[in-house]
């Protein structure tokens, strides 16, 4: 069935490394897509988001790039930082069901100091 | 300036009780999304309302979940004759408007245990 997901479920990294994290989506419908960072014991919060028109976009620290071809997305975290471990989420929103968005099943970012 | 407001945030019960959740959204938004999360999965929709109306319930199980968004007062989530199936994280966001975005206002979360 058409899903959100993720390739790898827990992503350890060196404070002041950059941070990749892929997201795979098979809804070729799919027009919006966005990432959520949730903290532990908090609700998701919205980072950055992108639309099917568009390859890239940055944000302040962050990119998301965004290749149709291959149904794939990502986001790029700039100079980690220990306040941004938590799990991350993408999530994308079908065009003719504007409000409902289907997350993906999340991955987890660790940041070594 | 208060965001999305839920409560109780922990909430225990055993098989067979009744759980009610409740979400406030925040100040001048009309339109509220329920989300279950699982653990260690992400969220799945289950319903959107606006005042008094349910606009889409495909989300939400077909037997012992129900929810409303009376006219004044919070939005409720309520669950009946729970059972251990239904121990989750259940989010509430709202948005003043039907957001094709992903700009929703989340709450903090109401975290139910079924023991």
């Amino acid at each position: 069935g058409e899903s959100v997901g993720l390739h790898l479920p827990t992503l350890s990294v060196q404070e002041g490394d950059n941070s990749i994290i892929n997201c795979a989506y098979s809804n070729s419908a799919s027009d919006y897509f966005i990432w959520y960072k949730q903290e532990s014991g908090k609700g998701p919060q919205f980072i950055i988001d992108i639309r099917s028109n568009m390859d890239k976009r940055q944000g302040q620290r962050v990119t998301v790039l965004l290749n149709k071809t291959v149904k794939h997305l990502s986001l790029q975290i700039a100079a980690t930082q220990p306040g941004d471990s938590a799990v991350y989420f993408c999530a994308e929103n079908i065009s003719d069901s504007s409000y409902k968005l289907i997350f993906g099943s999340g991955t987890r970012l660790l940041v070594r100091p | 300036n208060a965001g999305v407001m839920q409560n109780p945030r922990h909430l225990v019960r055993r098989r067979g009780q009744e759980a009610r959740l409740r979400c406030s959204p925040m100040k001048g938004h009309s339109h509220v999304y329920w989300y279950r999360q699982l653990p260690e999965e992400g969220l799945k929709f289950m319903v959107y309302l606006q005042k008094e109306n349910i606009i889409d319930e495909s989300g939400m199980p077909k037997e012992r979940f129900s929810a409303e968004f009376p006219k004044e007062g919070p939005s409720i989530l309520r669950i009946q004759q729970v059972v251990r199936g239904d121990s989750a994280a259940y989010f509430c966001a709202s948005s003043p408007r039907q957001v094709n975005t992903g700009e929703l206002f989340f709450g903090e979360g109401s975290r139910l245990t079924v023991l």
